[in-house]
């Protein structure tokens, strides 16, 4: 198994612009999230999705939309890129079943983002 | 709103010493906690999982307590060696219907072992 990939490593964006970072898990996970992260900060959820065709917001999902249209992917689409939208972006999953899931997540070795 | 905070922000000791990293959250009403380990530049890898009714968790030389009473989580690495450094996060789930797993985050410790 892969577990989570994210594309691409790296990207630098002009403000204003727009990308897509793509996440994708090949362990069947039906819980999927977006995590930023600040440097010396710890991460900031984004959004997540609990399945196909259901997700929702986080933390700071201002500036962001999601799609899940598939079990295995999870894009993350940054609309008018900001200076602030500078960081290092996870994708992460995780397998919830059963009365008592521990929701224990794997994560991705994220895209590092610059926006200028 | 449940917040995370690791003591201390940076921790250089020499290789063999055993060491406590701190992990406090203000909210004491938990699903469980989780500490993770991020090297330079990757994602982050998961070391050990507490569930809330439990007291500690041991992977080979690490060992994690939890008091949930006082909001409390402690990591013990045992004869640390260069390979250790790294930066160590601890996040917390907090319980709740509608959680879904979220996780709250410390701003992390940053740890050197040297030779």
């Amino acid at each position: 198994n892969a577990g989570v990939t994210q594309t691409p490593k790296f990207r630098i964006l002009k403000i204003g612009q727009s990308m897509t970072l793509q996440c994708a898990q090949d362990m069947n996970h039906n819980y999927m999230y977006w995590y930023r992260q600040d440097p010396g900060m710890g991460l900031k959820l984004i959004y997540y999705s609990v399945g196909a065709g259901i997700t929702d917001k986080g933390e700071v999902p201002n500036g962001y939309n999601v799609s899940r249209s598939t079990t295995e992917d999870f894009p993350l689409r940054l609309e008018l890129a900001a200076p602030s939208q500078t960081s290092v972006y996870f994708c992460a999953s995780s397998y919830v079943q059963g009365a008592v899931p521990t929701y224990e997540q794997y994560f991705g070795p994220g895209t590092r983002l610059t926006v200028t | 709103k449940q917040e995370v905070t690791q003591i201390p922000a940076a921790l250089s000791v020499p290789e063999g010493e055993n060491l406590v990293l701190n992990c406090s959250f203000t909210d004491s009403a938990i699903y469980n906690l989780q500490w993770f380990r991020q090297d330079p530049g990757k994602g982050l890898t998961s070391l050990l999982l507490i569930q809330s009714s439990q007291r500690e968790q041991t992977s080979g030389r690490l060992n994690a307590s939890l008091d949930k009473s006082s909001g409390r989580s402690t990591l013990y690495i045992a004869a640390s060696q260069p390979g250790d450094s790294a930066t160590y996060l601890c996040a917390v789930r907090n319980a709740g219907g509608t959680s879904y797993g979220k996780l709250t985050f410390g701003q992390g410790t940053i740890l050197t072992v040297h030779p």
